[in-house]
């Protein structure tokens, strides 16, 4: 089945840029909106953008200033960058896959990032 | 966009039900039929429990069931289980292509 795998490093020093990178297993990256979604610990989920298999992508309003998530079809992998991160950024990211009914029905197990110096 | 309103926390007994509910905008669950639920056990990545207000993926128990009504929306779990203590989350599909998630509610089963 359908399987997602976050990558990454742990610790991203303050002002410093946040990369992560989703690798797709047994699926091609098409027809579904590939998400990023983190967890501050302790928190709730907050939804972070997505690309979808046209190259489009969209992005949460209160971050998009920072954002930029892009896609490596010859991979299959799909990739979030998060600028001038700070300790708030501190989070559990997930990636994701959004279905036509706009539900997130698959979820990689998460990889925690921490802000710090 | 502002989060969906949850309650923190909810309780009940074993073969009890409780309702969880979601509480939005026009502009979000008044407006689209893209409510969906997630259950999220300590540790774990949260998992698909109900789609389009109602529906439930293959495997998932019906003692899970969703509604909508205006601007709220509400999940059911009827049965109570012990297995069901977790965080809870909604989400709406907000428009725009973005997505809003609710707060959380931590079930817990006494």
């Amino acid at each position: 089945q359908v399987q997602l795998r976050e990558s990454g490093p742990g610790l991203v020093k303050p002002s410093e840029t946040l990369s992560l990178t989703c690798t797709v297993s047994a699926a091609s990256l098409s027809s579904y909106y590939w998400s990023w979604i983190r967890q501050p610990p302790g928190k709730g989920l907050e939804w972070i953008g997505y690309i979808y298999d046209d190259g489009s992508a969209n992005y949460n309003p209160s971050l998009k200033s920072r954002i930029t998530i892009s896609a490596d079809t010859s991979k299959n992998q799909f990739s979030l960058n998060l600028i001038a991160v700070t300790a708030a950024d501190t989070a559990l990211y997930y990636c994701a896959r959004a279905n036509a009914s706009h539900a997130f029905d698959v979820w990689g197990q998460g990889t925690m990032v921490t802000v710090s110096s | 966009q502002s989060a969906l309103t949850q309650p923190a926390s909810v309780s009940g007994s074993p073969d009890q039900s409780i309702t969880i509910s979601c509480t939005g905008t026009s502009s979000d669950i008044g407006t689209f039929r893209l409510v969906s639920w997630y259950q999220q056990h300590p540790g774990k990545a949260p998992k698909l429990l109900i789609s389009e207000v109602t529906k439930r993926p293959s495997g998932v128990s019906d003692r899970f069931s969703g509604f909508k009504s205006g601007n709220t929306a509400s999940l059911t779990i009827s049965g109570l289980q012990a297995e069901d203590e977790a965080d809870y989350y909604c989400c709406s599909y907000a428009g725009r292509s973005t997505w809003v998630f609710g707060g959380g509610t931590k079930l817990t089963v006494v």
